[in-house]
């Protein structure tokens, strides 16, 4: 899993509830992104950041909100307006610069809403 | 419009037969390709990538992909599949002015059995 930490490794909690989701990385990435996975729906991109104070929606990014305060971090909050939050949550790190474009992932959050 | 397709949601092989999982692509440009894998319940770890070069690529675990330019294909092999082989499969596409972002397969389920 790198250099990228996510916790918790699971999180319950009930409708209504906002709920924020911690991913820490120590690789010196510029570039963090936010995944969420359903089963048989593969990786669908909610928002990235290409650099600090700075961020993007991806295709799903309504229902979510996010900060990049720091380098390192990227915290993903989940709101209630999210209609279905039930998922597994990926963060994942990416340089930039340079030949080495691949994306580097974080062991994911299982988030359960009920 | 950019697009990845993993034309099959499960791949059963027998331990010690050749392993082939299938990718194809949509891009604009030049493509750059990479093959993730995924055990339950964990984050996604990197195979290997093509971004220019020698079509065949040499990743971890004795996987290998090869770029097929004309067919717009990067099927992942292996020559004498491992049970420990079984696990999740995703292909992935990055493509010019893409902003780093990755597009992505929805996943094969790759079965190994004894």
């Amino acid at each position: 899993d790198g250099g990228i930490t996510q916790s918790p490794k699971y999180l319950f909690r009930k409708e209504g509830q906002n709920v924020t989701l911690s991913c820490e990385q120590n690789l010196n990435h510029d570039a963090m992104y936010w995944y969420r996975q359903d089963p048989g729906q593969g990786l669908r991109l909610i928002y990235y950041s290409q650099i600090v104070n700075d961020f993007q929606k991806g295709d799903i990014a309504e229902g979510y909100s996010v900060s990049r305060e720091k380098k390192e971090s990227f915290p993903l909050t989940v709101t209630s307006a999210q209609k279905n939050p039930t998922a597994f949550y990926l963060c994942a790190s990416s340089p930039t610069s340079g030949r080495e474009y691949e994306q580097y992932f974080g062991p994911g959050t299982r988030l359960t809403v009920t | 419009a950019q697009s990845v397709a993993q034309p099959e949601d499960q791949v059963n092989v027998a331990e010690g037969n050749p392993l082939t999982v299938k990718c194809t692509y949509s891009v604009s440009g030049n493509p750059y390709l990479f093959w993730y894998v995924q055990y339950p319940n964990r984050g996604l770890q990197f195979l290997l990538k093509y971004i220019t070069g020698d079509n065949l690529v040499k990743g971890s675990y004795g996987f290998e992909a090869e770029f097929n330019k004309s067919q717009t294909s990067f099927h992942l092999k292996k020559p004498s599949a491992l049970v420990s082989d079984s696990a999740l499969y995703f292909c992935a596409v990055r493509w010019q002015d893409s902003n780093y972002q990755l597009i992505w397969g929805a996943g094969t389920k790759l079965i190994i059995k004894p």
